[in-house]
């Protein structure tokens, strides 16, 4: 099965370090996600991607966080510096058009600690 | 804008049918369900358009109220495997890009 591949799997950085995160989304999907999930905010939609453009990072904190998409094979979510409050699981997901009645894969994920 | 599911929580005898509603505020085109295991990525269940029918995944089938903007997860003679927390993600009508934001989550605990 084709498979999203997120990279760094675990994470532990100290306070104000920077942190990138990256994902390879399966090949032919137009659509990238990056999602946060925490105990306490679910699953949050941090920014996403059409065809490599940015198409809504409103779910982003700017000052901090930015996400990038240089290629079709490679997508960046980075985090500069970090804070404690970064500290969740961030997901990557790709897919096509929801439109065409499908859903989307996601990545297994980076566990993210910042100490 | 978040979708409202309930309930938070339900846990059930293997053999036991459960419902997972999610309700949104919003006119909506699209819901998707995801099934997400602990320590695990979520996994597509299925999805449901405006205008489409009824969808199923083995013994699991959702339907979809488009004048109530709700849809409804049915998880029939339940299994041990279906233990998860289900997500509900929805998608406005219609905005030009497939935003999907996703409900709270449901846990179902199913029980030998």
């Amino acid at each position: 099965d084709a498979r999203v591949t997120q990279t760094p799997r675990h994470k532990v950085t100290e306070m104000g370090q920077e942190v990138t995160m990256r994902c390879q989304p399966i090949l032919g999907h137009n659509t990238v996600f990056w999602y946060r999930q925490t105990m306490m905010q679910g699953l949050e939609l941090l920014a996403y991607f059409r065809n490599r453009a940015p198409l809504d990072d409103s779910g982003m904190p700017k000052d901090r966080f930015s996400a990038e998409m240089p290629d079709a094979t490679l997508a960046t979510l980075k985090i500069q510096p970090s804070e404690p409050r970064d500290s969740a699981v961030y997901f990557c997901a790709s897919g096509l058009v929801v439109g065409q009645g499908r859903g989307y894969t996601f990545g297994s994920g980076t566990r993210l600690t910042v100490v | 804008q978040q979708p409202v599911q309930s309930p938070q929580a339900v846990i059930l005898r293997e053999g036991e049918d459960a419902v997972i509603n999610c309700s949104s505020s919003k006119a909506l085109y699209s819901v998707h369900w995801y099934r997400q295991k602990h320590g695990e990525a979520p996994v597509f269940l299925m999805i449901l358009l405006k205008g489409g029918e009824q969808m199923r995944h083995e013994k699991i089938s959702a339907s979809f109220n488009e004048k109530k903007q709700q849809s409804s997860l049915y998880l029939t003679a339940s299994q041990l495997s279906y233990s998860g927390t289900y997500f509900c993600g929805t998608e406005m009508m219609k905005t030009s890009y497939d935003k999907v934001i996703f409900g709270p989550g449901t846990s179902l605990s199913v029980i030998p």
